[in-house]
């Protein structure tokens, strides 16, 4: 069946250092890509999305290209800022799917220091 | 502002009470899903309705329910819950073209 790995947090950076969350997803055909952000004690929330290869999201100066060859999806922001705190999920839903079902990865936390 | 929300943010139920998750969407969303959270495991779906009194099942349905007779309200039901039922439960709602999922803010349920 599909599925998502990402790489296990935390993960801990100084402000304005480089952020990359890798994310690599297992899918038949061929399915849009979703990076989820939850900020502490809320939701999630959309951050970005793709919805076919070589497209790139971006949002609030996070990146992440859909790259169909290596099947990967990695979120990347070049200054982080304390409030990018928060965990970060990826997630694929298949285009075949009509209802929109989500398959997430287990979740990528981000902790930014002054 | 589009809003998904939950009743409850924290609750607290024994073991065998039957314990209702009510969430509402003002989006006039099809479809609503709720999602269970656990740490390690990401978000895993339970159930999720794509019109009303229609559900259908998602990962690990067992030990839950759901309802949808409106549109905007969808239920998730504990029949008689366990230990192993404590969780983050986040309920997402979206529209029939799959352009996105709402969430609400999540209700953490312990069960004791």
């Amino acid at each position: 069946g599909d599925s998502v790995t990402q790489m296990e947090g935390p993960v801990t950076l100084s402000e304005e250092a480089f952020l990359t969350i890798n994310c690599t997803y297992t899918a038949t055909g061929y399915p849009s890509l979703f990076w989820y952000v939850q900020y502490p004690g809320e939701g999630l929330q959309l951050l970005l999305k793709a919805t076919k290869a070589d497209d790139k999201g971006s949002n609030k100066g996070f990146e992440a290209t859909y790259r169909k060859e290596t099947t990967s999806f990695h979120l990347e922001k070049g200054s982080v800022q304390v409030s990018d705190s928060a965990v970060y999920f990826c997630a694929l839903s298949r285009t075949t799917d009509s209802w929109g079902k989500l398959q997430f990865g287990a979740g990528t936390q981000v902790v930014v220091t002054p | 502002d589009v809003k998904v929300t939950q009743s409850s943010r924290y609750l607290v139920k024994r073991t065998g009470e039957k314990v209702f998750l009510e969430c509402v969407q003002d989006m006039d969303h099809e479809n609503m899903f709720w999602y269970r959270q656990d740490p390690g495991l990401g978000l895993r779906l339970i159930y999720f309705s794509y019109d009303v009194k229609m559900k259908e099942k998602g990962d690990i349905p067992e030990g839950y329910s759901v309802s949808r007779e409106k549109k905007e309200r969808f239920s998730l039901i504990l029949e008689s819950a366990s230990t192993n039922q404590t969780s983050m439960y986040l309920c997402a709602s979206g529209d029939s073209q799959n352009t996105e999922a709402f969430f609400g803010q999540g209700t953490r349920l312990t069960v004791v």
